[in-house]
């Protein structure tokens, strides 16, 4: 069964640098997202993604958060410089039509 | 802002029994639900979902009710099984094609032998 892949499955940073995380979602879907859930909180939204575009972002997502689809499969999230608040589980998920299916999740642990 | 609210935190079934997971929303252009479940360390799996032209969606062992006039949806696992113990997330999304989706804050189930 297609799944959404996600790596790494762990990362530590220091406060200040560039991160980038990783995504493929699942092949045949057109749509993608970016989640975050933060230790102990609800999953929040960050960014959607259509046709080369973001379509919607959250405020969340603001000029340090940048999103990629830098070839046919790959699906990217880079924080530029990363703060402590921006610990937490950072999911991508991918759709056809309304059904999101999710990834494992990237724990970012900014120190 | 709590489009989305799962006022229990936790619910313990017995194995076998009915687990009953409840969310309420506030949003009225939603018109799309699922629900998914989450084990720790890993992302929301889909389970089930309802559009909102619909009151009622089944899909083996789990249903979904819609309410759409107390804007409540409930989510029944029957019979319930130990590997059902999860944490299970509400969504709703609002009319269109792959909207984002607005989360609950995740009931606990845990399903005792």
């Amino acid at each position: 069964e297609p799944e959404v892949t996600q790596t790494p499955s762990h990362q530590v940073t220091q406060m200040g640098q560039e991160v980038i995380l990783r995504c493929v979602p699942i092949s045949n879907h057109l749509y993608f997202y970016w989640y975050r859930q933060i230790l102990g909180q609800k999953v929040e939204f960050l960014v959607s993604f259509y046709n080369n575009e973001i379509s919607e972002k959250s405020e969340i997502f603001d000029d340090q958060f940048s999103v990629e689809r830098p070839d046919g499969s790959n699906f990217t999230l880079k924080i530029r410089s990363t703060k402590l608040e921006d610990s937490a589980m950072y999911f991508c998920a991918s759709t056809e039509r309304n059904e999101q299916f999710f990834g494992p999740g990237t724990r970012l642990t900014v120190l | 802002d709590q489009q989305v609210k799962q006022n229990s935190p936790s619910l313990s079934v017995q194995e076998g029994r009915i687990s009953i997971l409840n969310c309420d929303y506030t949003n009225s252009m939603f018109d799309y639900f699922l629900w998914y479940k989450k084990y720790p360390a890993e992302g929301p799996t889909f389970l089930i979902s309802i559009s909102s032209i619909k009151d009622k969606n089944e899909d083996g062992r789990f249903t979904v009710f819609l309410n759409k006039s107390a804007k409540h949806l409930s989510l029944h696992i029957v019979p319930s099984q130990p590997g059902d113990s999860a944490v299970y997330f509400c969504a709703a999304s609002e009319v269109g094609r792959a909207q984002k989706l607005v989360f609950g804050q995740g009931t606990r189930l845990t399903i005792n032998p």
